[in-house]
């Protein structure tokens, strides 16, 4: 079955330290990956996305993402952490959805604690 | 550029009772999603339109569930009659297309919070 995995719950980092919110996929084909960021009282947000090429994808908020095929993982980081970032964190793949089109499934979440 | 639109944000009822949502996507986003998302877990997809043209509700409850984009553009989603564990914020998101080898990121509304006592 195509599926996503965030193990961790929740993730608890200290302001200025390197983050890493871990996701694994499971889908048949290349995979089409994700990562989406959810406020409080407000609708995801698309932070970045792996396709081809370069294992490592930057987006938007000085977050990247790197592609492992091997491990099937998609893990996200950043190299400094903002109290900012206290969010919750959706890893989502692209599958082959009824009647052949595409759609996105989202794992459990993370939630994102960075502490001053 | 106009983000996705939804009202309203909140909406209390009682189970049995019927509720409608609305959603606006981005003009000229052809792909319109509405998902559920219970508390502490990730969206669930319940019913995807390709302009007004449903591509999937395999994961729409049918009996009480029910949505349509009329004319491409606008759509609502209606449950009738509410359960208590319909009780969850319902998110529209709107993409330029899925097809083929697209991979359109989905923008999202701010959602509805639903609550049914």
């Amino acid at each position: 079955a195509q599926s996503v995995a965030q193990p961790e719950d929740q993730v608890n980092v200290a302001e200025g330290n390197p983050l890493t919110v871990k996701c694994t996929y499971s889908v048949s084909g290349n995979p089409y990956l994700f990562w989406y960021v959810q406020y409080p009282n407000r609708g995801l947000q698309f932070l970045l996305k792996y396709i081809t090429g370069d294992n490592l994808v930057k987006g938007s908020y000085g977050f990247e993402a790197e592609f492992n095929k091997s491990q099937t993982s998609f893990h996200l980081k950043k190299p400094s952490a903002l109290v900012s970032d206290s969010a919750l964190y959706f890893c989502a793949v692209r599958v082959s959805g009824y009647s052949s089109a595409s759609k996105i499934i989202f794992g459990s979440g993370t939630r994102l604690s960075i502490r001053p | 550029e106009a983000g996705v639109a939804q009202s309203p944000r909140y909406k209390i009822i009682e189970k049995r009772q019927s509720v409608a949502f609305w959603c606006n996507p981005i003009s000229g986003h052809a792909t319109l999603y509405w998902y559920q998302q219970i508390l502490g877990q990730g969206p669930k997809l319940l019913i995807q339109f390709q302009n007004n043209g449903v591509v999937d509700d395999s994961q729409l409850p049918k009996d009480r569930f029910s949505a349509e984009r009329l004319k491409g553009v606008d759509s609502t989603l209606k449950i009738q009659p509410a359960k208590l564990e319909d009780s969850a914020v319902y998110l529209c998101a709107s993409s330029l297309r899925t097809s083929g080898r697209s991979s359109n990121e989905q923008f999202f509304g701010p959602g509805t919070r639903l609550t049914v006592l």
